[in-house]
């Protein structure tokens, strides 16, 4: 099955810096990498998401990038502010099976912005 | 539009007591899905139901028993409590349409102490 990797497991960055989450998948079926956000005490929220047949794909202050040859997908948030304080998970799985069944989590990066 | 509402929210048990927490979703998804959350573990699957009248296991099934009871409605029940069922639950809802992204729509949690 799949492994999700990510990495780090905390980050303080001074708000204004940027912030970068990197996670790694092992199953080379999987083609949609999505990005949930839970602010503390709250339930996660999908913030952004991308599939294997784009290489980056940006929203505002955040940005996903991927890399199939290598396995590995990435967040960065630009500009962080307090309010982008928070656990950031990352998942993989193969779309083909519409459903979030074989969906595989990361095991969550604290992201803490130091005013 | 209420989304996905989980009860109870907070529940302290004595091992070897048994609850169920209930879910109700009102967004007409196919799947839901209960998942627990532990530190540094992410989001573990225990059971889903790609649609009404069928479930399945997750990733952590063990100790744990779950009902579809309509398309709104999927409960997860602990028949004797355990320690190591300490964590907090998290219940989910998508639309599962092949090719589909299956954006996961979570409840609140319930935070879950089992003594």
């Amino acid at each position: 099955g799949e492994n999700v990797e990510q990495h780090p497991s905390t980050l303080s960055v001074q708000e204004g810096d940027s912030a970068v989450i990197k996670c790694t998948y092992s199953d080379s079926a999987s083609n949609y990498f999505p990005w949930y956000k839970q602010e503390l005490g709250k339930r996660p929220q999908l913030i952004i998401d991308i599939r294997s047949n784009v290489g980056e794909k940006k929203d505002q202050r955040i940005a996903v990038t991927l890399n199939k040859t290598a396995k590995h997908f990435s967040l960065h948030i630009t500009e962080t502010q307090p309010e982008d304080s928070a656990v950031y998970f990352c998942a993989a799985r193969p779309i083909s099976s519409g459903s979030a069944r074989q969906l595989t989590f990361g095991s969550g990066t604290q992201l803490t912005v130091l005013p | 539009n209420a989304g996905v509402t989980q009860t109870p929210k907070f529940q302290v048990l004595k091992t070897g007591q048994s609850m169920t927490l209930q879910c109700a979703q009102d967004m007409n998804h196919n799947s839901m899905y209960w998942y627990r959350q532990d530190p540094g573990m992410g989001l573990r699957l225990i059971y889903y139901s790609a649609s009404e009248g069928t479930t399945d296991k997750g990733e952590v099934p063990n100790g744990y028993n779950v009902s579809r009871l309509n398309k709104r409605e999927f409960s997860l029940r602990l028949e004797s409590a355990a320690p190591s069922q300490t964590s907090v639950y998290f219940c989910a809802s998508s639309e599962a349409l092949s090719g589909a992204t299956g954006e996961l729509f979570f409840g609140e949690g319930s935070r879950l102490t089992v003594l």
